[in-house]
């Protein structure tokens, strides 16, 4: 069984500043591997897959990168509105297909 | 523009069998490019996915919910279902129904309903 392992548990930026997520998985995943944010309320939103490729509408600022067992979403130029919880979902081992703990990114 | 919705019970007693099913708008059930899948959150968790179904009939599931989780789909009404027997309080969550792309197994999930909080009580 894959562990998907998000880091820190919750950051705080500034905005207009950059902000890092980390994902680590316990094993090699590949490339297989997206990114959700979710709001207060909302249900989560595909940002990336494919470790690096935006989902349709998603801005610039979200960038992802990494393969095998380490990943980074990395959001320049942070606004307000990208205040939320942030997942990694692994997609390469199954039957399972495991999110992470979340990583809550707070705008000072 | 594809619109998933998961109308719930609200409420189920322990012991029971909670159901759901998701109404899919603006895309057939029977894309084949797509699963459809269920994902819950427990109150202030995180996400767990429970199982994806295909229109065809094949399925996966989190092997720890396996025994309890039944997926089915109906192409003719374009919608999907999920049961959840014997549910304690431990299965108290939001539930999501979305859509899982396929490009031969099951890879990230590209568009969600709103989720339904389904509490359980007696």
């Amino acid at each position: 069984e894959v562990v998907m392992t998000q880091s820190p548990a919750t950051l705080s930026v500034s905005p207009g500043e950059r902000a890092t997520l980390s994902c680590r998985a316990s094993q090699s995943v590949s490339s297989n591997l997206a990114w959700y944010q979710q709001k207060p309320g909302q249900a989560p939103r595909l940002l990336i897959y494919g470790a690096s490729t935006r989902a349709t509408g998603i801005p610039a600022r979200f960038s992802g990168s990494g393969s095998g067992t380490e990943f980074t979403l990395t959001i320049s130029s942070l606004q307000s509105e990208d205040s939320a919880i942030y997942y990694c979902q692994q997609y390469n081992n199954w039957p399972l297909n495991l999110f992470g703990q979340g990583t809550k990114l707070e705008i000072k | 523009q594809l619109h998933l919705q998961e109308p719930g019970p609200g409420l189920v007693k322990p012991s029971e069998t909670l159901s759901l099913t998701c109404k899919v708008s603006g895309d057939s059930i029977s894309n084949s490019s797509y699963y459809w899948g269920w994902i819950r959150q427990p109150p202030g968790k995180g996400l767990e996915w429970i199982g994806s179904i295909f229109y065809g009939g094949t399925t996966y599931y989190n092997p720890s919910l396996k025994s309890r989780v039944t997926l089915s789909v109906d192409t003719s009404t374009n919608q999907f279902s999920l049961n959840l027997s014997s549910v304690t309080a431990t299965d108290t969550a939001v539930y999501y129904c979305a859509r899982h792309m396929r490009i031969m197994a099951p890879k990230w999930f590209d568009s969600w309903g709103q989720g339904t909080l389904v509490t359980v009580s007696s």
